[in-house]
């Protein structure tokens, strides 16, 4: 079975600070996905990744940057942490190539909750 | 453009009874239509995919849905509820390929009640 691990699964932080959201996927899929999902407002897309150092953004990428050095891994970025990020943070991998994303299902990881104050 | 419409935040059913969720879409093309459910503490996990095939779909869990295109919706149903079924579920619509075009519900909450 496809794994998809986020390395945290609660985090903590304050106001300003520099955040990083880590996930690895172990199935050497092309894409990879960061979400944000709020009470109220399903899941939102903040970027995506479909080849080593290629990214682009989502739906809500303000506040946000991400990067992808290894297939592996997917980083999110949260470049000085505000109130209004503190949310539940799902990355997610697939690996058909891009002409056919939408078409087939994504694995996710189990989410890191991100509070800061 | 593409929506999707998830009618009940919460619902709630008796363990052996029927499941109905609902969910309504929009779209410009033909869609891509999918169920992802969310257990307590876990990643969402996906339920069932419509991808214009056969109109009524099974997936697992003994969970299935039906396109309808004249209603555009695509409800999903279970004939006797599981004490396990409690979770989140999410309706996903998407129309065109690319990630951007992949729009979630807002969820239904499904208690089910012993």
């Amino acid at each position: 079975d496809v794994k998809v691990t986020q390395s945290s699964r609660y985090l903590v932080k304050r106001t300003g600070e520099k955040v990083f959201l880590e996930c690895v996927q172990d199935m050497d899929h092309e894409n990879m996905f960061w979400y944000r999902q709020d009470p109220g407002l399903g899941l939102r897309l903040i970027y995506f990744s479909y080849d080593v150092k290629m990214k682009e953004k989502g739906d809500i990428p303000e506040g946000y940057s991400v990067s992808r050095e290894k297939k592996e891994r997917f980083s999110l970025i949260l470049e000085s942490a505000s109130t209004n990020q503190t949310s539940m943070y799902l990355c997610a991998s697939s690996s058909l190539p891009r002409a056919y994303l939408g078409s087939e299902k994504l694995f996710f990881g189990s989410g890191t909750q991100l509070s800061v104050l | 453009a593409q929506s999707v419409t998830q009618l009940d935040s919460h619902v709630s059913v008796s363990e052996g009874t029927p499941v109905l969720l609902r969910c309504n879409y929009s779209s410009s093309y033909s869609p891509s239509l999918f169920w992802y459910v969310q257990h307590p503490n876990k990643g969402l996990q996906l339920l069932l995919k419509y991808t214009s095939a056969a109109t009524l779909v099974k997936g697992i869990n003994g969970f299935e849905a039906e396109f309808k295109k004249s209603e555009t919706s695509f409800h999903l149903t279970k004939p006797s509820a599981h004490m396990s079924d409690a979770a989140e579920y999410f309706c996903v619509v998407s129309d065109i390929s690319g990630a951007n075009n992949l729009f979630f519900g807002t969820g239904t909450r499904l208690t089910v009640i012993p």
